[in-house]
């Protein structure tokens, strides 16, 4: 079974960078897009980017370009989102993402979400 | 960037009553829309994709429909384990945006 496993918690200063990982099992890690999806305490949900794992490329919301790096190691089927310059308003939930069964426009199979609370 | 506006933000029935969520795109997007249920502490689950094909494993109670720049999410009968928040996303050009959110409370 398809299962998207995220690094743990992290609380950060402002102005410093954060990575999280996101570990892939139960389908073809190289085969299929790698989301990032964020939620701010008690607010909607908003997109960061992809990446594709097979040719590393990416794509990103214009939003978060220049601040967002995402990378991925094929040998350990593992994801990484990396946000730099943090700010308070980058607290929330941060979620992988992908989709194996439904085609590229949607999300069938999500993480279980990494907290990131920045604050001084 | 294409932007998702949904309404109502919040919504208040009763187990058993039909309720009908809307979804409009700025722009259109053909069928390349999605809705979500997420409730609290938990990751957002995949109910509809395509405007209207069912998720596998999703009751049939749910149903989506529309195309180009609005959409509908209906839920025929509500059951008490629906209460919570519904998200429709779209894709375009590998581009993707959520909608606002719709809070579905109990009466």
């Amino acid at each position: 079974q398809v299962q998207l496993v995220q690094s743990g918690a992290e609380v950060k200063k402002p102005g410093a960078s954060v990575k999280v990982s996101c570990k892939a099992s139960g389908y073809t890690f190289s085969g299929y897009y790698m989301h990032w999806v964020r939620q701010a305490p008690g607010q909607g949900l908003e997109w960061l980017g992809w990446i594709n794992p097979d040719s590393g490329g990416t794509n990103y919301a214009q939003k978060f370009q220049g601040r967002v790096t995402m990378t991925r190691d094929t040998s350990i089927s593992t994801a990484y989102l990396e946000l730099s310059r943090l700010r308070s308003d980058d607290t929330a939930v941060y979620y992988c993402a992908t989709s194996t069964t439904v085609g590229p426009t949607c999300f069938d199979y999500w993480g279980q979400g990494t907290l990131v609370t920045v604050s001084s | 960037d294409i932007q998702l506006t949904q309404s109502p933000s919040f919504l208040s029935a009763s187990v058993g009553d039909r309720v009908t969520i809307t979804c409009r795109a700025s722009q259109g997007i053909r069928s390349y829309l999605a809705w979500y249920q997420q409730k609290p502490g938990k990751a957002p689950k995949l109910l509809i994709y395509a405007a209207s094909t069912l998720q596998s494993g999703v009751p049939s109670r749910f149903s989506g429909s529309g195309s180009g720049t609005e959409f509908t999410l209906t839920i025929s009968s509500l059951q008490p384990e629906d209460f919570a928040t519904y998200y429709c996303q779209q894709f375009n050009s590998y581009l993707y945006t959520f909608g606002q959110g719709t809070k579905l409370e109990i009466k």
